[in-house]
Protein backbone atom coordinates (compact mmCIF):
# COMPACT_ATOMS: atom_id res chain seq x y z
CA UNK A 1 0.00 0.00 0.00
CA UNK A 2 1.31 3.41 -1.02
CA UNK A 3 1.97 5.72 1.92
CA UNK A 4 2.97 9.46 1.52
CA UNK A 5 4.23 11.32 4.41
CA UNK A 6 4.95 15.10 3.96
CA UNK A 7 6.85 16.94 7.02
CA UNK A 8 6.95 19.43 8.21
CA UNK A 9 3.14 19.68 8.71
CA UNK A 10 3.15 23.20 9.76
CA UNK A 11 5.76 25.69 8.68
CA UNK A 12 6.00 29.40 9.41
CA UNK A 13 8.77 31.37 8.05
CA UNK A 14 9.85 35.07 7.57
CA UNK A 15 9.50 36.86 4.30
CA UNK A 16 12.99 36.36 2.29
CA UNK A 17 14.10 33.31 3.84
CA UNK A 18 14.45 29.61 2.33
CA UNK A 19 13.62 26.23 3.70
CA UNK A 20 12.61 23.09 1.99
CA UNK A 21 8.66 20.99 1.97
CA UNK A 22 9.82 17.06 2.34
CA UNK A 23 7.49 14.50 0.28
CA UNK A 24 8.43 10.93 1.04
CA UNK A 25 6.30 7.83 -0.35
CA UNK A 26 6.97 3.97 0.12
CA UNK A 27 6.58 2.47 -2.97
CA UNK A 28 8.34 2.61 -6.63
CA UNK A 29 6.95 5.67 -8.59
CA UNK A 30 7.89 7.72 -11.24
CA UNK A 31 5.30 9.77 -11.36
CA UNK A 32 4.86 12.74 -8.74
CA UNK A 33 2.61 15.93 -8.38
CA UNK A 34 2.30 19.04 -6.55
CA UNK A 35 -0.48 21.27 -5.53
CA UNK A 36 -1.20 24.43 -3.71
CA UNK A 37 -4.27 24.89 -1.76
CA UNK A 38 -5.56 28.53 -0.21
CA UNK A 39 -8.00 28.42 2.75
CA UNK A 40 -11.41 27.42 1.92
CA UNK A 41 -10.65 27.18 -2.12
CA UNK A 42 -9.71 24.27 -4.38
CA UNK A 43 -6.12 23.09 -5.39
CA UNK A 44 -3.98 23.94 -8.23
CA UNK A 45 -1.64 22.12 -9.98
CA UNK A 46 2.23 23.37 -9.56
CA UNK A 47 4.06 20.81 -10.75
CA UNK A 48 4.53 17.34 -12.32
CA UNK A 49 7.37 15.20 -12.58
CA UNK A 50 7.40 12.49 -14.25
CA UNK A 51 11.25 10.83 -13.83
CA UNK A 52 14.01 10.57 -11.66
CA UNK A 53 16.22 13.50 -11.68
CA UNK A 54 13.37 15.60 -12.79
CA UNK A 55 13.55 19.33 -11.65
CA UNK A 56 10.99 22.33 -12.44
CA UNK A 57 10.93 26.11 -11.24
CA UNK A 58 8.47 28.70 -11.10
CA UNK A 59 8.73 31.73 -9.46
CA UNK A 60 9.99 30.99 -6.34
CA UNK A 61 9.11 27.35 -5.87
CA UNK A 62 11.26 24.59 -7.15
CA UNK A 63 10.33 21.35 -7.28
CA UNK A 64 12.74 18.21 -7.54
CA UNK A 65 12.15 14.50 -7.67
CA UNK A 66 14.65 11.30 -6.66
CA UNK A 67 12.60 8.28 -7.41
CA UNK A 68 15.79 5.95 -6.04
CA UNK A 69 15.37 7.80 -2.52
CA UNK A 70 11.06 8.36 -3.24
CA UNK A 71 11.61 11.79 -2.24
CA UNK A 72 10.27 14.82 -3.65
CA UNK A 73 11.10 18.41 -2.44
CA UNK A 74 9.82 22.16 -2.55
CA UNK A 75 12.27 24.77 -2.47
CA UNK A 76 10.86 28.15 -1.37
CA UNK A 77 13.68 30.93 -2.01
CA UNK A 78 13.22 34.34 -0.91
CA UNK A 79 9.55 33.77 0.75
CA UNK A 80 6.98 36.12 0.24
CA UNK A 81 3.19 36.48 2.06
CA UNK A 82 1.88 35.56 -1.22
CA UNK A 83 3.41 31.99 -1.17
CA UNK A 84 1.12 31.59 2.38
CA UNK A 85 -0.84 28.22 1.00
CA UNK A 86 -0.62 24.57 2.23
CA UNK A 87 1.11 22.68 -0.07
CA UNK A 88 0.36 19.09 -1.38
CA UNK A 89 2.58 16.20 -3.20
CA UNK A 90 0.40 13.34 -4.60
CA UNK A 91 2.07 9.87 -5.94
CA UNK A 92 0.72 8.14 -8.60
CA UNK A 93 -0.21 4.78 -7.35
CA UNK A 94 -1.12 3.09 -10.75
CA UNK A 95 2.20 3.12 -12.30
CA UNK A 96 0.14 4.42 -15.27
CA UNK A 97 -2.16 7.02 -15.01
CA UNK A 98 -2.85 10.14 -12.78
CA UNK A 99 -6.06 8.97 -11.77
CA UNK A 100 -4.91 7.20 -8.66
CA UNK A 101 -3.16 9.64 -6.70
CA UNK A 102 -2.54 9.20 -3.34
CA UNK A 103 -1.93 12.49 -1.63
CA UNK A 104 -0.09 13.56 1.41
CA UNK A 105 -1.25 15.15 4.59
CA UNK A 106 -0.23 18.64 3.67
CA UNK A 107 1.92 21.70 4.19
CA UNK A 108 0.49 24.39 5.88
CA UNK A 109 3.06 26.94 5.19
CA UNK A 110 2.59 30.72 6.50
CA UNK A 111 4.72 33.79 5.53
CA UNK A 112 5.16 36.11 8.14
CA UNK A 113 6.19 39.80 7.27
CA UNK B 1 -14.12 26.66 -20.87
CA UNK B 2 -15.42 26.13 -17.11
CA UNK B 3 -13.54 23.07 -16.03
CA UNK B 4 -14.79 20.93 -13.57
CA UNK B 5 -18.56 22.34 -11.65
CA UNK B 6 -19.50 21.02 -8.58
CA UNK B 7 -22.82 21.21 -7.24
CA UNK B 8 -24.00 22.07 -4.91
CA UNK B 9 -21.98 24.14 -3.35
CA UNK B 10 -23.01 23.38 0.22
CA UNK B 11 -25.32 20.95 1.27
CA UNK B 12 -26.90 20.18 4.91
CA UNK B 13 -28.59 16.69 5.52
CA UNK B 14 -30.36 14.55 8.10
CA UNK B 15 -28.87 11.45 9.73
CA UNK B 16 -29.60 8.76 6.68
CA UNK B 17 -30.94 10.55 3.69
CA UNK B 18 -29.47 10.65 0.77
CA UNK B 19 -27.91 12.46 -2.07
CA UNK B 20 -26.23 13.10 -4.91
CA UNK B 21 -22.79 15.37 -5.56
CA UNK B 22 -22.88 16.45 -9.26
CA UNK B 23 -19.91 16.78 -11.15
CA UNK B 24 -18.92 17.52 -15.05
CA UNK B 25 -16.10 18.28 -16.93
CA UNK B 26 -16.27 20.05 -20.30
CA UNK B 27 -12.27 19.10 -21.09
CA UNK B 28 -13.26 15.67 -22.94
CA UNK B 29 -11.04 14.16 -19.96
CA UNK B 30 -11.41 10.63 -19.97
CA UNK B 31 -10.02 10.02 -15.93
CA UNK B 32 -12.24 11.42 -13.24
CA UNK B 33 -12.28 11.33 -9.28
CA UNK B 34 -13.61 11.71 -6.04
CA UNK B 35 -11.65 12.93 -3.39
CA UNK B 36 -13.02 13.81 0.07
CA UNK B 37 -10.71 16.13 2.48
CA UNK B 38 -10.82 16.48 6.12
CA UNK B 39 -8.79 18.19 8.34
CA UNK B 40 -5.72 17.23 9.01
CA UNK B 41 -6.17 14.16 6.50
CA UNK B 42 -5.42 15.57 3.02
CA UNK B 43 -6.90 14.42 0.19
CA UNK B 44 -8.66 10.57 -0.02
CA UNK B 45 -9.78 8.88 -2.84
CA UNK B 46 -13.34 7.74 -2.72
CA UNK B 47 -13.57 6.42 -6.42
CA UNK B 48 -12.55 6.79 -9.68
CA UNK B 49 -13.36 6.67 -13.18
CA UNK B 50 -11.07 5.75 -16.45
CA UNK B 51 -13.61 6.36 -19.03
CA UNK B 52 -17.36 5.88 -19.86
CA UNK B 53 -18.52 3.09 -17.98
CA UNK B 54 -16.09 2.32 -16.31
CA UNK B 55 -15.37 2.71 -12.57
CA UNK B 56 -13.12 1.38 -9.83
CA UNK B 57 -13.29 1.98 -5.66
CA UNK B 58 -10.64 4.24 -4.24
CA UNK B 59 -9.41 4.25 -0.69
CA UNK B 60 -12.28 5.22 1.18
CA UNK B 61 -15.36 3.80 -1.02
CA UNK B 62 -17.83 2.90 1.63
CA UNK B 63 -20.87 4.71 1.97
CA UNK B 64 -20.95 6.34 -1.77
CA UNK B 65 -21.69 4.75 -5.18
CA UNK B 66 -20.39 6.27 -8.81
CA UNK B 67 -21.71 5.93 -11.69
CA UNK B 68 -19.97 7.30 -15.15
CA UNK B 69 -22.57 7.12 -17.86
CA UNK B 70 -21.00 10.27 -20.33
CA UNK B 71 -17.47 11.14 -20.38
CA UNK B 72 -18.47 14.64 -19.13
CA UNK B 73 -20.30 13.62 -16.09
CA UNK B 74 -19.38 11.38 -12.58
CA UNK B 75 -22.27 11.79 -9.76
CA UNK B 76 -21.13 10.91 -6.32
CA UNK B 77 -24.40 9.38 -4.29
CA UNK B 78 -24.18 8.77 -0.86
CA UNK B 79 -26.87 6.12 0.07
CA UNK B 80 -27.42 6.88 3.42
CA UNK B 81 -26.01 9.91 5.14
CA UNK B 82 -23.37 9.51 8.30
CA UNK B 83 -22.01 12.43 10.31
CA UNK B 84 -18.91 10.19 9.98
CA UNK B 85 -19.20 11.67 5.81
CA UNK B 86 -19.34 15.32 6.91
CA UNK B 87 -16.62 16.50 4.31
CA UNK B 88 -15.46 18.48 2.07
CA UNK B 89 -15.16 16.70 -1.26
CA UNK B 90 -13.88 17.56 -4.55
CA UNK B 91 -14.06 16.02 -7.75
CA UNK B 92 -10.90 16.24 -10.31
CA UNK B 93 -10.38 15.23 -14.19
CA UNK B 94 -7.51 14.48 -16.06
CA UNK B 95 -7.09 14.13 -19.78
CA UNK B 96 -4.57 11.25 -19.66
CA UNK B 97 -2.26 8.49 -18.40
CA UNK B 98 1.18 10.41 -19.35
CA UNK B 99 1.14 12.23 -16.74
CA UNK B 100 -1.06 15.15 -16.84
CA UNK B 101 -2.16 17.02 -13.75
CA UNK B 102 -5.57 16.92 -12.47
CA UNK B 103 -7.73 19.29 -12.57
CA UNK B 104 -10.04 20.18 -9.38
CA UNK B 105 -13.47 21.27 -8.86
CA UNK B 106 -14.39 24.10 -6.30
CA UNK B 107 -15.28 21.35 -3.85
CA UNK B 108 -18.74 20.45 -2.27
CA UNK B 109 -18.91 20.88 1.47
CA UNK B 110 -21.25 18.51 3.23
CA UNK B 111 -22.48 17.95 6.73
CA UNK B 112 -24.30 15.42 8.15
CA UNK B 113 -26.56 16.44 11.28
Amino acid sequence: ELKVEQNPLFLSMQEGKNYTIYCNYSTTSDRLYWYRQDPGKSLESLFVLLSNGAVKQEGRLMASLDTKARLSTLHITAAVHDLSATYFCAVDGTQGGSEKLVFGKGTKLTVNP
Amino acid sequence: NAGVTQTPKFQVLKTGQSMTLQCAQDMNHEYMSWYRQDPGMGLRLIHYSVGAGITDQGEVPNGYNVSRSTTEDFPLRLLSAAPSQTSVYFCASSYDDRGQPQHFGDGTRLSIL
